[in-house]
């Protein structure tokens, strides 16, 4: 089982939709990021959370929100969606111990119409 | 600020033939410097990792990559492609400007010629 997981995997919405991507991870890692991945520009920080009542603003959180429901857990919505933000969302964790070493999920493709 | 410039948006080899992919970096600490791997419709795996230690990292795949402080490059090699290859590979540096957050660079895609 992946220590990882996204969901959903894809999704479509129309502009202007609240969506919800969640992710959830079996390392035991307090520490939590969400990322997107335009093509050509590599990785983009939105938010990150070093533990359940740690939560910050990365390098493009405008228009983004974040949720730590529990250590394993962390949610990123979008409160209205706008075609602008379709792109490949990656979740990732990593340990106190060793920050910078992060462990990625699969990711979820979000296309905004 | 630290930044990441990966110097080739492709590169295309024939297999069996050696495998370069140049990332230059600017850090103003002691940097950790990454190379993650993302194979098609895949998420990204970590290939190796520079944290200060030996020069010459080796990692997953036969890859390996070499810290020159001097030319502030961290380059990736492999000495034979193979077709499974084939995917994009992104260089990655944190240090304490950034409070260990990585800063990546915009990717390279290797393609494999058979």
């Amino acid at each position: 089982d992946a220590d990882v997981t996204q969901t959903p995997r894809n999704r479509i919405t129309k502009t202007g939709k609240r969506i919800m991507l969640e992710c959830s991870q079996t390392k035991g890692h307090d520490r939590m990021y969400w990322y997107r991945q335009d093509p050509g520009l590599g990785l983009r920080l939105i938010y990150y959370s070093f533990d359940v009542k740690d939560i910050n603003k990365g390098e493009i959180s405008d228009g983004y929100s974040v949720s730590r429901q529990a250590q394993a857990k962390f949610s990123l919505s979008l409160e209205s969606a706008i075609p602008n933000q379709t792109a490949l969302y990656f979740c990732a964790t990593s340990d106190v111990g060793s920050t910078d070493t992060q462990y990625f999920g699969p990711g979820t493709r979000l296309t905004v119409l | 600020a630290q930044s990441v410039t990966q110097l080739d948006s492709h590169v295309s080899v024939s297999e069996g033939t050696p495998v370069l992919l140049r990332c230059n970096y600017s850090s103003s600490y002691s940097p950790s410097l990454f190379w993650y791997v993302q194979h098609p419709n895949k998420g990204l795996q970590l290939l190796l990792k520079y944290t200060s230690a030996a020069t010459l990292v080796k990692g997953i795949n036969g890859f390996e990559a070499e810290f020159k402080k001097s030319e502030t490059s961290f380059h990736l090699t492999k000495p034979s492609a193979h077709m499974s290859d084939a995917a994009e590979y992104f260089c990655v540096v944190s240090d304490l400007d950034s409070n260990y957050q990585l800063i990546w660079g915009a990717g390279t895609k290797l393609i494999i010629k058979p």
